[in-house]
């Protein structure tokens, strides 16, 4: 498909243990960002890759929080020893390139659907 | 603390008519704002966007007016139609931080068109 895709769609983990989400971006996206939506909330912003670097990971809430790009396409977020305040979808967004497009205009981040996160 | 806030949570508009979702934001450093749409299971899909150097942006129904100096921003839709029954996230972002263009959501408004 041509958009961002995300798997898996639904995810129940028992408390303790560790899951991996994962994100396909869309072929030829630069940027690559990982967002949390909490019930009712918006999107928080949880790390940034410009191709494999990971620039910013000042959203990341704690240390059991990692992230990786390694061939600087497929992303994957992972969540060591799972807490229940960690359900949530988890959103990731791809955009073409860093900087502005130009006319004064950001490049559009595309979403994926989401991975909901259920922890028990 | 919340530096982008929609304090709407819910909207209701007749069809045809205007719809008008209202954003407040705090961080005067936001230099580039945007407007996107969220169905159920999907993803929030891009609507419309506004630097700071503009005070109104229009595309086709939708107009996104800025406020600077009073740290406002709304989005009208008109006229309105049924499809528009969605969930609308207010973002903004630092447009100059070396590309890091990471969005600030607000908490949304529900927009629900009657027939």
């Amino acid at each position: 498909g041509a958009g961002v895709s995300q798997s898996p769609r639904y995810k129940v983990a028992k408390r303790g243990q560790d899951v991996a989400l994962r994100c396909d971006p869309i072929s030829g996206h630069v940027s690559l960002f990982w967002y949390q939506q909490a019930l009712g909330q918006g999107p928080e912003f949880l790390t940034y890759f410009q191709n494999e670097a990971q620039l910013d990971k000042s959203g990341l809430p704690s240390d059991r929080f990692f992230a990786e790009r390694p061939e600087g396409s497929v992303s994957t977020l992972k969540i060591q020893r799972t807490q229940q305040e960690d359900s949530a979808v988890y959103l990731c967004a791809s955009s073409l390139a860093p900087g502005l497009a130009g006319g004064g205009k950001a490049h559009e981040q595309f979403f994926g659907p989401g991975t909901r996160l259920t922890v028990l | 603390d919340q530096q982008v806030k929609q304090n709407s949570p819910s909207l209701s508009v007749q069809e045809g008519r205007i719809s008008i979702l209202n954003c407040d934001y705090t961080n005067s450093m936001f230099d580039y704002f945007l407007w996107y749409k969220k169905y159920p299971a999907e993803g929030p899909t891009f609507l419309i966007s506004i630097s700071s150097i503009k005070d109104k942006n229009e595309d086709g129904r939708f107009t996104v007016f800025l406020n600077k100096s009073a740290k406002h921003l709304s989005l009208h839709i008109v006229p309105s139609q049924p499809g528009d029954s969605a969930v609308y996230f207010c973002a903004a972002s630092v447009g100059s931080n070396f590309g890091n263009e990471k969005l600030t959501f607000g908490t949304g408004t529900r927009l629900t068109i009657i027939p």
